[in-house]
């Protein structure tokens, strides 16, 4: 079963507008983690943010932003002043303990273009 | 300080044949995972190996094997190559087993043709 989904293949945002990526995920475990990584066109998977179950204030991480709404299981991704280079790949991911240790279950992913 | 490194960047092979692919963790990490990458998808977990023994293992059949070695570098090995086999070939790796932040390297590109 899909662990995390992304429903936006496809962004597009104007430079310095904010932009939200959305991301849900299915867990029955208390204590997990979310992720989410950009990559640009080069390849490496690049960290951004994180939030544990357990934290109560949402995180942020100098542009990034991360909306997290346990209930509803949804940890969506908000950059704010958005650059040319944001340009990229961005998959929100998510790690269980699991009988295949400590991995990253990753969505599909959202292309976002970021336009001048 | 060095981040993750990986060779080689770029590998075409055949059906059939065997793959080394090889990873060397920041200096101080003792973990580190294989993912790998089909074009248009997320990536997806193969192996964590933690102060060289497998702590971790995705479902992915026999013909992939991994190790760590003493400095904490690691191989991924694919035998028996299959045109799916083709991806990105991405490593990760982070202080320890539980350790949430993960440092990518820049990925093995790897073409089966």
């Amino acid at each position: 079963a899909q662990k995390i989904t992304q429903t936006q293949p496809g962004m597009f945002v104007q430079e310095k507008e904010a932009v939200t990526l959305d991301c849900t995920y299915d867990t029955s475990d208390q204590s997990y983690g979310l992720f989410w990584y950009k990559q640009p066109s080069s390849g490496e998977m690049i960290f951004l943010i994180y939030q544990g179950s357990y934290d109560e204030q949402n995180a942020t991480e100098g542009r990034y932003s991360l909306n997290f709404q346990k209930a509803r299981k949804s940890a969506n991704l908000v950059i704010s002043a958005s650059q040319l280079g944001d340009s990229a790949m961005y998959f929100c991911a998510m790690r269980e303990l699991s009988n295949s240790g400590y991995a990253l279950n990753f969505g599909k992913g959202t292309s976002l273009l970021v336009t001048p | 300080d060095a981040g993750v490194t990986q060779s080689p960047t770029h590998l075409i092979k055949t059906r059939g044949q065997h793959v080394t692919l090889r990873c060397s963790p920041i200096s101080g990490h003792k973990s580190v995972s294989w993912y790998q990458q089909v074009l248009g998808q997320g990536p997806q977990f193969i192996f964590q190996y933690y102060e060289k023994e497998e702590r971790g293992r995705g479902n992915f059949p026999d013909r992939f094997s991994a190790r760590q070695f003493p400095n904490y570098s690691s191989e991924l090995n694919v035998n028996a190559l299959l045109l799916g086999d083709s991806a990105l070939y991405l490593c990760a790796s982070s202080f320890g087993q539980g350790a949430y932040e993960q440092y990518f390297g820049p990925g093995t590109r790897l073409t089966v043709t």
